[in-house]
């Protein structure tokens, strides 16, 4: 596609419930972020893949939280165990290469945890 | 601790004004800036950068100056219009990684 997909775009599910989120980054984009975004806030990061592997996961909260990129593309966020403070905004972006530059971000999975 | 900030969380001002959004840095290490906009519902979206070897940088109708001896940078938007209006987020960067600051919502009244 012609930007970052992200699905679903909204998700609500239940306390102690396991939740998965794809990111669909532009074809091609080498480097894939992973930020959470609560309301009236800036995006905090979680992880960021260097092609299929994490070159930095140390915005995970917790063992709860794991990302995958197996084949460099698609990627999924995974959060076991849901709980009511995990609900925000679950923004992904791309860019090109692993150099500095422009991320190009999706708009994002809502989550809320009930 | 290190962060990344806003002085003004609301900016208003008239349409065809010139806007002036702020923001402080604390890590000297950080040597890439950036400026994003975010609509409400939508993702941020770049406008402009820069590096810690330049001071000032142009686009079309938006300048961002950084100034290192005192750890700040600020976005200025040219004409201001309505569709400016939005979340602005400056981000401070160290080995690829975008911190975001808070925001600063900005309102332009036509």
């Amino acid at each position: 596609g012609a930007g970052v997909s992200q699905t679903p775009s909204n998700k609500v599910t239940e306390k102690g419930k396991y939740v998965e989120l794809r990111c669909d980054p532009i074809s091609g984009h080498t480097a894939l972020y992973w930020y959470r975004q609560s309301l009236g806030q800036g995006p905090e990061f979680l992880i960021y893949f260097q092609g299929t592997g994490a070159a930095d996961d140390s915005g995970l909260p917790n063992d709860r939280f794991f990302a995958v990129r197996p084949e460099g593309s698609v990627s999924t966020l995974k959060i076991q165990r849901t709980e009511r403070g995990d609900s925000a905004v679950y923004l992904c972006a791309s860019r090109r290469t692993g150099e500095d530059g422009e991320l190009f971000f999706g708009e994002g999975s809502r989550l809320t945890v009930l | 601790g290190e962060s990344v900030g806003l002085h003004l969380p609301t900016l208003s001002v008239q349409e065809g004004d010139n806007s002036i959004i702020n923001c402080a840095y604390s890590n000297s290490a950080s040597d890439y800036f950036i400026w994003y906009k975010q609509e409400s519902g939508k993702g941020p979206q770049f406008i402009i950068d820069i590096r810690s070897n330049m001071d000032k940088r142009q686009g079309q109708r938006v300048t961002v100056l950084l100034n290192k001896t005192v750890k700040h940078l600020s976005l200025q938007i040219a004409a201001t219009q309505p569709g400016d209006s939005a979340v602005y987020f400056c981000a401070e960067t160290r080995s690829y990684i975008p911190t975001f600051g808070r925001g600063t919502s900005l309102i332009v009244h036509p």
